[in-house]
């Protein structure tokens, strides 16, 4: 099955600097790579996604790119604020058809801390 | 916080008693999902199902069961066979035929002793 690795687990940035979270997959089928934020005591919402016919998506200050050869994905958030600090979870999943479809592999999360 | 509820928010259970977590949602969405949450291990899979009727194990399902009877609802049975039941329980729900994004419950905080 799918296994999907994300580093690092814990990030720590001042405010208006980058900050970048990495994952990897193992299914060379998935091609469906949404990215969660989760604030502390609240549910996991959707920041951005991509899928795999597309190599990067933005969004204002969140953007996404997909290396399908290297079977990565990337997580960049610009000119971070104090209420980017959250947990942040990569998932895969595999089109696979029939009752596999829409099954997401999550990663461990990454701790954002943004100090202001 | 409509569209997709769980209740209750905090349970409270001794070892060896089944408990019961509700899921549900007014979305229409014909896919639902049950992950159960740890500190440093992400969102773990435990059973989802794509249709009223039908449903399928993930990848934790192991002293857990499930139904879907109804579009709107997803209810998870933690068994006493669940060797380590304390967890975050999350639901989400997504449109089927995807894959969609998914949309999350407030979650179910679950404590056995």
């Amino acid at each position: 099955g799918e296994n999907v690795e994300q580093h690092p687990s814990t990030l720590s940035v001042q405010e208006g600097d980058s900050a970048v979270i990495k994952c990897t997959y193992s299914d060379s089928a998935s091609n469906y790579f949404p990215w969660y934020k989760q604030e502390l005591g609240k549910r996991p919402q959707l920041i951005i996604d991509i899928r795999s016919n597309v190599g990067e998506k933005k969004d204002q200050r969140i953007a996404v790119t997909l290396n399908k050869t290297a079977k990565h994905f990337s997580l960049h958030i610009t000119e971070t604020q104090p209420e980017d600090s959250a947990v942040y979870f990569c998932a895969a999943t595999a089109n696979a058809g029939g009752t596999s479809y829409g099954k997401l592999t999550f990663g461990q999360g990454t701790i954002l801390t943004v100090h202001p | 916080d409509g569209g997709i509820t769980q209740s209750p928010k905090y349970l409270f259970r001794k070892e060896g008693q089944n408990v019961t977590l509700s899921c549900e949602q007014n979305l229409n969405h014909d896919a639902m999902y049950w992950y159960r949450q740890d500190p440093g291990q992400g969102l773990r899979l435990i059973y989802y199902s794509q249709i009223v009727n039908d449903f399928q194990k993930g990848d934790i399902a192991e002293g857990y069961s499930v139904s879907r009877e109804k579009k709107e609802s997803f209810p998870l049975t933690v068994t006493s066979a669940q060797k380590n039941p304390t967890a975050f329980y999350l639901c989400a729900s997504s449109m089927a035929g995807g894959p969609y994004e998914q949309y999350f419950g407030p979650g179910t905080r679950l404590t056995v002793t």
